[in-house]
């Protein structure tokens, strides 16, 4: 079974340009989460889908950062403008149950901003 | 507000050792707890949980953890550790009454393994 795919691997932007990271989850996978993990800190939820609709954003600074996932599969995550403290690893993760609470994420993307 | 605290940051093991990490929440109700390990190029992968129940739940990789509901706490361990447990790993939570799944994590502890 194929993990959960996030491209780019790493990325290096200067603050004020703009950035996109793609997901695509395990097959099957109704629920997907982006979550931020800054250096030295446990991941921060930043929004969870549950297909294509948007079950929880409040954590989601939405000045700047916005998510979509149109046809309930495979998902973008955007940034624009970029700061510095948005430097971290963006993590992606799926669920098929939820409330199992087993999350299965995916390497991340790491971003630079310089 | 709704927090989870892993109050070691780095932890050094020898290999073959008992290891025990900690790791407390603050809710206002019982949450979901989970441990979760991440190896060095991988992603997060779950190593237990708890929900209810015997306060002693088995994981993956011969990992338990003890849910102590009169300390708040639930403390990973293994009674023998190996090369391989070298990871980063973070106790998470969730509420337990319904809502959004999204789970909180703690900062994470260090596992350091010495030969």
């Amino acid at each position: 079974e194929a993990g959960v795919a996030q491209s780019p691997r790493y990325k290096i932007i200067e603050k004020r340009q703009s950035v996109a990271f793609w997901c695509n989850p395990i097959s099957g996978h109704a629920t997907l989460y982006w979550y931020q993990q800054i250096l030295g800190q446990g991941p921060k939820l930043l929004i969870q889908f549950q297909n294509n609709g948007v079950v929880d954003d409040s954590q989601l600074p939405k000045d700047r950062f916005s998510a979509e996932r149109l046809k309930g599969v495979d998902s973008t995550l955007k940034i624009q403008p970029a700061k510095l403290e948005d430097s971290a690893v963006y993590l992606c993760a799926s669920s098929l149950e939820p409330s199992s609470g087993e999350l299965f994420f995916g390497e991340g993307s790491r971003l630079t901003v310089l | 507000a709704q927090s989870v605290t892993q109050p070691d940051i780095h932890i050094t093991v020898s290999e073959g050792a008992s290891l025990e990490l900690r790791c407390n929440y603050s809710y206002g109700a019982t949450p979901y707890l989970f441990w979760y390990v991440q190896s060095p190029g991988q992603g997060l992968q779950l190593l237990l949980k708890y929900f209810s129940g015997d306060t002693l739940v088995q994981g993956i990789k011969g990992f338990e953890a003890e849910f102590k509901r009169s300390q708040s706490s639930f403390n990973l361990r293994k009674p023998s550790v190996h090369w391989s447990d070298a990871a980063e790993y973070f106790c998470a939570a969730r509420s337990s009454g319904g809502g959004a799944d999204g789970l909180t994590f703690g900062k994470g502890t260090h596992l350091i393994i010495q030969p």
